[in-house]
C-alpha cells in the first residue's frame, strides 16, 4: 500500500528552524516526483515546494531562499528544511506523491497529487 | 502571478447535481486537478487532467475544462460529499490552487 507519513512539526520561535520528514512506503521517492503543500489554520491549500523526478527543485516565492526540499534514498524519505521561520509559515504541512509530471521546453506543465500524508503542524510563535 | 478563482460556497440538495466552477485566464490551455477535503482530513484527489477519475473515486464525480472555466460536477450528490473542494493547475513550473469551495448538502 502506498503511504506517506509526515513528522517533525512543532512550536518554534520566529527566526528559528525546523526539518520536516515525509516517510514513504509502497514506492520509492528516488524515482518519483514529490511535493509539499501547506494549509494555514482555517485557510485554503498553498503549494510550497516540488522535486521533479528526484532532481530539479521548485519553490513558492515566499519560501525561496528559506526552505529546501531534499530526499534520502536510503531512508525513502522526503525532507523540508525550513529556516528563518515567520509567523505566517504557521500551517499544517502535507507531503504528496506527484503523478504524471510533464516538462515541456523546461517548464513543468502537469502533475497531480496522490496520495497525501496526514500532515504535521508547524506553529511559529514567540 | 496566475490565479484560480472559486466561489466560497455552493449548496445542493441530496440527489441533485452540484457544479463547482474554477476560473482562470485561458484555463483550458492547462490541465486541472480537483481535490476533496473533508473536515479534519487530508485532501483526496478526485479528478486529474481535467476529466480523469482515479480508481476508487465514485462515477458521480466528473470534470470538464473549457475557455476560462473548469468545472467539477457531482451527480446524485450524497451527504458524504459535503466537503471543501480545491482546483489546482500549473503555471510556469509552479503550482496554483484555487481558494476552495465549501459544498453543503442540505
Amino acid at each position: 500500500e502506498v503511504q506517506l507519513v509526515e513528522s517533525g512539526g512543532g512550536l518554534v520561535q520566529p527566526g528559528g528552524s525546523l526539518r520536516l520528514s515525509c516517510a514513504a512506503s509502497g514506492f520509492s521517492v528516488s524515482t518519483n516526483s514529490m511535493t509539499w503543500v501547506r494549509q494555514a489554520p482555517g485557510k485554503g491549500l498553498e503549494w510550497v515546494s516540488f522535486m521533479y523526478n528526484g532532481a530539479a527543485t521548485y519553490y513558492e516565492d515566499s519560501v525561496k531562499g528559506r526552505f529546501t526540499i531534499s530526499r534520502d534514498n536510503s531512508k525513502n524519505t522526503l525532507y523540508l528544511q525550513m529556516n528563518s521561520l515567520r509567523p505566517e509559515d504557521t500551517a499544517v504541512y502535507y507531503c504528496a506523491r506527484v503523478h504524471g509530471p510533464t516538462m515541456v521546453w523546461g517548464v513543468i506543465t502537469d502533475g497531480w497529487f496522490d496520495p497525501w500524508g496526514p500532515g504535521t503542524l508547524v506553529t511559529v510563535s514567540s | 502571478s496566475y490565479e484560480l478563482t472559486q466561489p466560497p460556497s455552493v449548496s445542493v440538495s441530496p440527489g441533485q447535481t452540484a457544479s463547482v466552477p474554477c476560473s482562470g485566464h485561458k484555463l483550458a490551455d492547462k490541465f486541472v486537478s480537483w481535490y476533496q477535503q473533508r473536515p479534519g482530513q487530508s485532501p483526496v484527489l478526485v479528478i486529474y487532467q481535467d476529466s480523469e477519475r482515479p480508481s476508487g473515486i465514485p462515477e458521480r464525480f466528473s470534470g470538464s475544462n473549457s475557455g476560462n472555466t473548469a468545472t467539477l460536477t457531482i451527480s446524485g450528490t450524497q451527504p458524504v460529499d459535503e466537503a471543501d473542494y480545491y482546483c489546482q493547475a500549473w503555471d510556469n513550473s509552479t503550482v496554483v490552487f484555487g481558494g476552495g469551495t465549501k459544498l453543503t448538502v442540505l
